[in-house]
């Protein structure tokens, strides 16, 4: 079975805070990805990777970065947390261009920051 | 303009009954996949079934069926003989080829709740 697995199931931070999320896959998946969830809006993608040191913006990448220095793990970064980046966050991998691309995800990280 | 629309926030359903999510999207790609997740309580998102755009039948996945209506633009989740185990948010997402990559557009989410 796919695992995707995030370090911390949940966390609190305080503003300003630099925040390390984790995610380590053991599929060998090409692409990875952090969405963040919040009511009423559904997931909305944050960055992307499609390979090892290489990333890509998704619709909401302010106040976020990301890491990916091996294949398997894809970090999420907040440099300097703030309020509005209280969520749940999570972290998804898939096969590049095979099979139907469904992701598979993570159990999710909630954040709070205060 | 919404990639996914799902226009209903929750749902109830009787147990053993069938329920349909509804679910709209839009694109004009001509290739694409469209996909529906379960995320119980719990957090973890699990994937139902999925769709292309040129599959010619309609997806189904043990109870799960998906109504595949492409000039409507819909892909409805149609869930048979409800399970109170059933009880979950339900999203709705897409995939474009043209993006070139394989992220997923989701929809808002609805509220699915069995009733005994």
């Amino acid at each position: 079975d796919v695992k995707v697995t995030q370090s911390s199931r949940y966390l609190v931070k305080r503003t300003g805070e630099k925040v390390f999320l984790e995610c380590v896959q053991d599929m060998d998946h090409e692409n990875m990805f952090w969405y963040r969830q919040d009511p009423g809006l559904g997931l909305r993608l944050i960055y992307f990777s499609y390979d090892v040191k290489m990333k890509e913006k998704g619709d909401i990448p302010e106040g976020y970065s990301v890491s990916r220095e091996k294949k398997e793990r894809f970090s999420l970064i907040l440099e300097s947390a703030s309020t509005n980046q209280t969520s749940m966050y999570l972290c998804a991998s898939s096969y590049f261009k095979r099979g139907s691309g469904e992701l598979f995800f993570g159990e999710g990280s909630r954040l709070t920051v205060l | 303009a919404q990639k996914i629309t799902q226009t209903q926030p929750g749902m109830f359903v009787q147990e053993k009954e069938a329920v349909t999510l509804d679910c709209t999207y839009d694109t004009s790609d001509p290739s694409y996949g469209l996909f529906w997740y379960k995320q119980p309580s719990s957090g973890e998102m699990i994937f139902l079934i999925y769709q292309g755009s040129y599959d010619q039948q309609n997806a189904t996945e043990g109870r799960y069926s998906l109504n595949f209506q492409k000039a409507r633009k819909s892909a409805n989740l149609v869930i048979s003989a409800s399970q109170l185990g059933d009880s979950a948010m339900y999203f709705c997402a897409m995939r474009e080829a043209l993006t070139g990559a394989n992220n997923l557009f989701f929809g808002t989410g609805t509220r699915l709740t069995v009733i005994p």
